[in-house]
């Protein structure tokens, strides 16, 4: 099984609406990192969130990260059809290592 | 130009093939990983490099070979190609030293036919 699963798998949402992606994690981590990725290009990091935060902001996104409870959160505010895509965390075992999810695929209805 | 390119962009072979998919950067980066996409998977890790002479097996590395030819140059091969190697292809880089993003090339799909 993979280290990190997202959850919902599939997210539809109005535009102007926010969405809540969940991340959970089976092992301890340095950090965590979403990505995004459009339809078959590849993916473009969102934020990077180390395991001694437990917040962080980056234009309307924000991230949180619960490191007791092996999971994190990411929110997009006041969503656009333009954020259509999937997102994807991925959890850094080593410094080198980085393994991830098999994402959300999200959809904003203008 | 893009700091990670990948060539082939597509690629249609047979079974028993021999492919390679190569990977360049300009990012001056020491850490080089291949990834592979299956629909509904998520990316998974096949091999990664820590410099040309520090490669190491990630999640799948079974029936792949890597080549590290420079810092710059991260090689992908599949000695005998099969058809559930079909998926897309991502080389990624990073800088060494702290535990930063992933720099994503735009990808290798291959079919196995």
């Amino acid at each position: 099984s993979q280290q990190g699963e997202e959850d919902p798998q599939a997210l539809s949402i109005q535009e102007g609406e926010n969405a809540t992606m969940n991340c959970s994690y089976k092992t301890s981590i340095n950090n965590l990192q979403w990505y995004r990725q459009n339809s078959g290009r590849g993916l473009v990091h969102l934020i990077l969130i180390r395991s001694n935060e437990r917040e962080k902001h980056s234009g309307r996104l924000r991230v949180t990260l619960d490191t007791s409870k092996k999971s994190s959160s990411l929110l997009i505010t006041a969503s656009r059809a333009a954020d259509t895509a999937s997102y994807f965390c991925a959890t850094d075992l080593t410094y080198d290592k980085v393994i991830f999810g098999p994402g959300t695929s999200l959809s904003v209805i203008p | 130009d893009a700091d990670v390119t990948q060539t082939p962009r597509n690629r249609i072979t047979k079974t028993g093939k021999r492919i390679m998919l190569e990977c360049s950067q300009t990012k001056g980066h020491d850490r080089m990983y291949w990834y592979r996409q299956d629909p509904g998977l998520g990316l998974q890790l096949i091999y990664y490099s820590f410099d040309v002479k520090d490669i190491n097996k990630g999640e799948i590395s079974d029936g792949y070979s890597v080549s590290r030819q420079a810092q710059a140059k991260f090689s992908l091969s599949l000695e005998s190609a099969i058809p559930n190697q079909t998926a897309l292809y991502f080389c990624a880089t990073r800088a060494s030293g702290y535990a930063g993003e992933l720099f994503f090339g735009e990808g290798s799909r291959l079919t196995v036919l």
